[in-house]
């Protein structure tokens, strides 16, 4: 079956790095996403990984993909207090599959 | 081009009443899919719709819950007998058609809040 799991809290001082890791159970899983959820608002999808990759950067945003053992994270460089929000990890088969997601991690970026 | 728009944004109901919510999607998204939120819990997936067609409703509570995407006009999940248990965060979200090695991006809507008294 399908089951992804998040650390639920993690608190960090603005400027330093913040790693979120994930961890899910389908090896079947084709695609997995990171999405941001700030207070009251809906998800934002901030970046994705195809499960043949190992690594993905976006500007402060890296993913690390371990498919042995099934294990994403998402590291945040130069953490602003601007990116305090959940963060969800998720995951699907391929296509059009739906979404598998975690029940999130809180962010929290002290001054 | 404005964002998946959901409304109301909260919704108080009573028990044993109706529970219409509401999702127009991204302008060019003709896949819309609806995911439920409770409290310190991830997005729970519920229904999946094409423009008149239901192609996953796996995640649909059997009764009292229901969906629709008609051909024109927004997309509806419809709570019929509410009960507290319904209380939760509904979240609508849209895609556009998958490009070939592409990953499937979903695009989410603010929420809508329900609340059952």
């Amino acid at each position: 079956g399908e089951d992804v799991e998040q650390s639920l809290f993690l608190s960090v001082r603005e400027g330093d790095s913040s790693v979120i890791n994930c961890t899910y159970t389908d090896s079947s899983s084709t695609y997995l996403y990171w999405y941001k959820q700030e207070p009251g608002a809906g998800l934002q999808l901030l970046t994705y990984i195809f499960s043949n990759m190992d690594m993905k950067q976006d500007q402060r945003l890296t993913v690390l993909l371990n498919k042995k053992d099934k294990h994403l994270s998402l590291r945040i460089a130069d953490t602003q207090t601007g990116d305090s929000a959940i963060y969800f990890c998720a995951e699907s088969l391929s296509g059009y599959s739906t979404l598998t997601f975690g029940k999130g991690t809180m962010l929290l970026v002290s001054p | 081009n404005a964002g998946v728009m959901q409304n109301p944004r909260h919704l108080v109901r009573r028990r044993g009443q109706e529970a219409r919510l509401r999702c127009s999607p991204m302008k060019g998204h003709s896949h819309v899919y609806w995911y439920r939120q409770l409290p310190e819990e991830g997005l729970k997936f519920m229904v999946y719709l094409q423009k008149e067609n239901i192609i996953d409703e796996s995640g649909m509570p059997k009764e009292r819950f229901s969906a629709e995407f008609p051909k024109e006009g927004p997309s509806i999940l419809r709570i019929q007998q509410v009960v507290r248990g319904d209380s939760a965060a509904y979240f609508c979200a849209s895609s556009p058609p998958v490009q070939e090695g592409d990953g499937e991006k979903l695009f989410f809507g603010s929420g809508t809040q329900l609340s059952v008294l």
